[in-house]
């Protein structure tokens, strides 16, 4: 079975320029999330897709994110226009089911987001 | 609110030496706690994790860990240390009362083997 899986794996752009990521969950997985890990700091929730829905986008850092999920299937996060502080490596896990005992989130490698 | 916080951002060890990297979380309601790992290259595999059953929890590749509520830690061992354990591991939280289960991380600690 494949795991979760992100591309690109590293990007590099320019202050003002639009990134988009993306992540393709485990096959069958109704729940998908996003996380990032600026340099140095930890990892960070940004938001949580139940199928196609918003469950909880608490941690969206601000209006330049924009995530989706159309069909339930892989999401992307765009960043658009891209800063400086969003440099960081963004992580994609999905689960299965989100009974307590349960649950688990699997991760994919990350993408490494490189703005300068 | 919950947090976590993990003691030493990196800690280094002997081969064959015991492993122990600390965790102590904040929660105002019972928690479920998880240790993750990642390896160079890899995404985070999860080692193991308490869901208010058995307090010692015991993982992949020896570990284990103890969920000590009275001083709120959960600290991560194993017996001894091989090369291979080389990476970086992360202490997690969920908050039952949180519908999406998400995750709140540590800041990591790095473990380094010396042979």
């Amino acid at each position: 079975e494949a795991g979760v899986t992100q591309f690109p794996s590293h990007s590099v752009i320019e202050k003002g320029q639009t990134v988009t990521l993306r992540c393709d969950p485990i096959s069958g997985h109704d729940n998908l999330y996003w996380y990032r890990r600026v340099m140095g700091k930890e990892i960070k929730f940004l938001l949580h897709f139940v199928k196609e829905s918003k469950q909880d986008e608490s941690g969206m850092p601000n209006n330049r994110f924009l995530a989706e999920r159309t069909g339930g299937t892989y999401s992307t996060l765009k960043v658009q226009p891209a800063e400086l502080e969003d440099s960081g490596v963004y992580f994609c896990a999905s689960s299965q089911d989100r009974a307590p005992r349960s649950h688990e989130q699997f991760f994919g490698p990350g993408t490494r987001l490189t703005v300068l | 609110a919950q947090s976590v916080t993990q003691l030493g951002s990196h800690v280094s060890v002997s081969e064959g030496a015991l492993v122990l990297l600390r965790c102590n979380y904040s929660s105002s309601v019972p928690p479920y706690l998880f240790w993750y790992v990642q390896y160079p290259n890899q995404g985070l595999q999860l080692l193991l994790k308490y869901t208010s059953a058995a307090t010692l929890v015991k993982g992949i590749n020896g570990f284990e860990a103890e969920f000590k509520k009275s001083e709120t830690s959960f600290h991560l061992t194993k017996p001894s240390a091989h090369m291979s354990d080389a990476a970086e591991y992360f202490c997690a939280v969920s908050d039952l009362k949180d519908s999406s289960y998400k995750l709140i991380f540590g800041s990591g600690t790095r473990l380094l083997v010396r042979p």
